[in-house]
Parts: structure tokens; sequence; C-alpha cells
């Protein structure tokens, strides 16, 4: 089976703060796996992915197979963060499946 | 960047009508385009596949003769809602990709059927 878990629709911080986004998965095989973000009344774009390794806009995300989980992390919160955030998996013939998205809210 | 664009951004219709959504990738050539649905606050599902020149491929629960797609050129895709009805207000994305790259997505169409 593919799919893609964001257990929380809700994330609210205080700014400065910590943040991570919890997202597992299932797959079976090597998973490709992608973090996408949506502000407020603009398109869906893409934050990171797992094989680049890079960090975006202070974000992070690694990999864990053991754990079967992608989650993201900021050290610092930041207002303009608040979004809606979604996990998403590579899933056959290219298609991605998208966890339930997690709406983060970054409070002054 | 690579970008994708969507018309109409909002369509209002009234019930029984059927609705087009056209989505154009504007600097790179599309083999694939994806088309999605999105309800509010909620996750994106997939609705379909398209590759240029070839058949949709339809989600399983997707009415493929209610919403036909067509990827009639390697920029270009349409969504026809047909016989629209109420339950299918929703916001409705498509992405493309070239081949096994990145997906880039439009900003989506609001439909709404009175």
């Amino acid at each position: 089976a593919q799919r893609v878990t964001q257990p929380e629709k809700l994330l609210s911080v205080f700014k400065g703060a910590p943040v991570e986004l919890k997202c597992n998965y299932s797959y079976s095989g090597s998973p490709e796996l992608f973090w996408y973000v949506q502000y407020s009344r603009q398109r869906l774009q893409l934050l990171l992915r797992h094989i680049s390794r890079e960090s975006i806009k202070g974000f992070t995300a690694d990999l864990n197979k053991g754990e079967t989980s992608f989650h993201l992390k900021k050290p610092f919160a930041q207002e303009e963060d608040s979004a809606m955030y979604y996990c998403a998996l590579k899933g056959w013939g290219g298609k991605l499946i998208f966890g339930q998205g997690t709406e983060l809210s970054v409070k002054p | 960047g690579a970008v994708v664009s969507q018309h109409p951004s909002r369509v209002i219709c009234k019930s029984g009508t059927s609705v087009k959504i056209e989505c154009r990738s504007l600097d790179f050539q599309a083999t694939t385009m994806f088309w999605y649905r999105q309800f509010p606050k909620k996750s994106l599902m997939l609705m379909a596949t398209s590759n240029e020149g070839s058949k949709a491929t339809y989600e399983q629960g997707v009415e493929k003769d209610k919403f036909l797609i067509n990827h009639a050129s390697l920029t270009l895709s349409t969504l026809t809602v047909t016989s629209a009805h109420p339950e299918d207000s929703s916001f409705y994305i498509c992405s493309a990709s070239s081949r096994w790259d990145e997906q880039f997505f439009g900003p989506g169409t609001r439909l709404t059927v009175l």
C-alpha cells in the first residue's frame, strides 16, 4: 500500500519556537518523499525533497526508513512560515500521493 | 522556473451544464499532466494522470465519463466536468512534469455549481 499520514491537522506555535511537522509513509520499495507548502491564496510549491538533502527557508527533513518517517523541522519559526504543509510520496507512474496536510500557524 | 497556468481561475455554472478547465505549461513541454481535486483545508486527491497523445489514467472511484481529460499537446491538457452538479463544486488543480521530473502546480480553478 502507498500511503502518507500527517497526524496533525493544525499546529500552532509562537514565533521563535521550534517546529516539527510529522509525516509517516507506507511504501514497498525505496521511497521518494517531498514536502510541499501552500501559502494563503497561492499555488502549491515544492519546499524540499529528501534526495537533495537541502535546507530551504531554514526547513530540513530527514528520511528515517526504520520509522518510515519524513518529519519537517525548523529550529525557529517565523510568522511568514504560516501555511498549509503537505508531505508527499512519489508512487508508481510518477504520481504524487499526498498526506492530509498540516496547517501551521505561527503567532507573534 | 517552470510555470503552469490554469484558466479560468474561477467559474460559476448552473447544474447540468459542462465546464472546461485548461492547464498549460508555459515554458516547458509537459509529457505528463496530473489533475487533482482539493477540498477546503484538505488533501489533494489525484483524479487522473494524462500523457500527451494517449488516454488518461483515472484513479479508482473517479468517473471517466464525468471528468473528461484531453492532453492534445505537450503544453495543454483540459478537464471537462460534464453535466456538473453541486457536489462537483471544488478546487481543481493541475500539475505538469517533464519525464521523471518535478511536478509544477497550477494556481487552481474554483468551480461552483449552482
